[in-house]
């Protein structure tokens, strides 16, 4: 099983608003990522958890906090975000980054729209 | 630095046809290549991976892809192209180099066509 799921499917939210994104996964992956896809683009890594510790942060601005409660979930919290912010918002997990072939699977993403 | 470029933003083919996706790596020790495809709103699937060993892999829904030193290269392929192969499919590179990130190519999305 490689499956990771992400909830919500969709979210609208203010420029006001606080909401969080979920990513989950039971395959014991060690490592949880956090991408940001916007339309016609590659995904772009935000975050990097290793044994839920926060190894990779690649200079995403403070509205977006990111949250490791376990090594099955990983939160990525969102505060006055702005309209450029709308995205898919992608989850991957993998087992181990310290080991060579190590291999990310992806969830099915969260589609944010900022109005 | 390592990075992959895929050539053509865009392939059409015909239902039946041939499918070739191209991508080529620049990494200056030895990668580990990855295809993954994303349909419409959905996330990316990993279609197959190089990491070491066999250079012709063989990934899920009847693509395969082969590793050629000596071109970087790490085409994609498939013999006969179904109305469903239509998605963005995105060439990926990680290197064996302490905690190596992937790195994507802009991707390539693939029409088929009746």
């Amino acid at each position: 099983d490689t499956e990771v799921t992400q909830t919500p499917k969709h979210l609208v939210m203010g420029m006001t608003n606080k909401k969080s994104l979920k990513c989950e996964q039971h395959m014991g992956h060690r490592a949880m990522y956090w991408y940001k896809q916007k339309a016609k683009k590659p995904p772009e890594l935000m975050f990097v958890y290793s044994y839920e510790k926060l190894s990779i942060n690649e200079s995403v601005p403070s509205r977006f906090s990111p949250e490791c409660p376990n090594s099955s979930l990983l939160n990525l919290h969102l505060h006055a975000l702005q309209p450029e912010d709308s995205a898919l918002y992608l989850c991957a997990s993998s087992q181990d980054r310290d080991v060579s072939t190590d291999t990310q699977y992806f969830g099915p993403g969260t589609r944010l729209t900022v109005l | 630095a390592q990075s992959v470029t895929q050539l053509g933003s865009h392939v059409s083919v015909s239902e039946g046809a041939l499918v070739l996706l191209r991508c080529n790596y620049s990494s200056s020790v030895p990668p580990y290549l990855f295809w993954y495809v994303q349909y419409p709103n959905q996330g990316l699937q990993l279609l197959l991976k190089y990491t070491t060993g066999a250079t012709l892999v063989k990934g899920i829904n009847g693509f395969e892809a082969e590793f050629k030193k000596s071109e970087t290269s790490f085409h994609l392929t498939k013999p006969s192209a179904h109305m469903s192969d239509a998605a963005e499919y995105f060439c990926a590179v990680r290197v064996n180099s302490g905690y190596s990130t992937l790195t994507f190519g802009k991707g390539t999305m693939l029409l088929v066509s009746p």
